[in-house]
C-alpha cells in the first residue's frame, strides 16, 4: 500500500526548535519530489516546501525561508522538515505529499502532524 | 507569487444537484510546455486533502466521473454533475505554473 505517515509533531515554545519526518512506502520514494504542506487551525492550505529527488534541489515559501530545513534520505525512505526559530503562526497541521509529476500533481498526502508553537 | 482566488467560498447543494466552483489565478496558469498547471483537491472532515483534477481536466485515478474540471488561462471551473452526500468537505485549487505553490482559499461545499 502507497503510504505516507508523519511523526514528530508537538508543543514547542517561540524560538524553539522541531524536526518533523515523513516514512513513505509502497512506492520507489527516490523517484519523485516530495512536499511540506501546512494548514493553520481552520484555515485554508499552504506549501511551505519542496525537494528533489535526489535531495540536491531545495525550494521554500518566502514564510519558512532561512528558519526551515527540508531534507531527505533515500535509503531510509524518509523526508524530513527541520524547523527552527519557531513563531505562533507556525502552529498548524504539516502534511507530506508526493508529487506524482514534479509540477504539483500532489497524489499522496499524509495524515499529518500538528505543530503548536505556544508559551 | 500567482494568487488564487475561489468562488463561492461556501455551497449548500442538494443531491443530485449539480454544482460548479470557479478558480481564478492572478496569471496565466499555461506554461511553454503547454500545459495548464491547474490542480483540484477535495479535504474531507477530519482528512488530508486528496487529489480530483490535474492540468485543468484529467481526473486522477479513482475519481468519480461526475467531477469535471475546465477552464484555460487564468480562469477555471471544477464542475459536480450530480452532488452526492459523500462529496462534502472543502475543494481547493491550487496553481504550480511556478513557485511558490499556492491553493485558493477554498470552497466548502454541504449538502442541504
Amino acid at each position: 500500500e502507497v503510504q505516507l505517515l508523519e511523526s514528530g509533531g508537538g508543543l514547542v515554545q517561540p524560538g524553539g526548535s522541531l524536526r518533523l519526518s515523513c516514512a513513505a512506502s509502497g512506492f520507489t520514494f527516490s523517484n519523485y519530489v516530495m512536499n511540506w504542506v501546512r494548514q493553520a487551525p481552520g484555515k485554508g492550505l499552504a506549501w511551505d516546501s519542496a525537494i528533489s529527488p535526489g535531495g540536491a534541489n531545495t525550494y521554500y515559501a518566502d514564510s519558512v525561508k532561512g528558519r526551515f530545513t527540508i531534507s531527505r534520505d533515500n535509503s531510509k525512505n524518509t523526508l524530513y522538515l527541520q524547523m527552527n526559530s519557531l513563531r505562533f503562526e507556525d502552529t498548524a497541521v504539516y502534511y507530506c505529499a508526493k508529487d506524482r509529476s514534479g509540477r504539483g500533481a500532489f497524489d499522496i498526502w499524509g495524515q499529518g502532524t500538528m505543530v503548536t508553537v505556544s508559551s | 507569487d500567482t494568487v488564487m482566488t475561489q468562488t463561492p467560498l461556501s455551497l449548500s447543494v442538494t443531491p443530485g444537484q449539480p454544482a460548479s466552483i470557479s478558480c481564478k489565478s492572478s496569471q496565466s496558469l499555461l506554461d511553454r510546455d503547454g500545459k495548464t498547471y491547474l490542480y483540484w483537491y477535495l479535504q474531507k472532515p477530519g482528512q488530508p486533502p486528496k487529489p480530483l483534477i490535474y492540468e485543468v481536466s484529467n481526473r486522477f485515478s479513482g475519481v468519480p466521473d461526475r467531477f469535471s474540471g475546465s477552464g484555460s488561462g487564468t480562469d477555471f471551473t471544477l464542475k459536480i454533475s450530480r452532488v452526492e452526500a459523500e462529496d462534502v468537505g472543502v475543494y481547493y485549487c491550487m496553481q504550480s505554473i511556478q513557485l511558490p505553490r499556492t491553493f485558493g482559499q477554498g470552497t466548502k461545499v454541504e449538502i442541504k
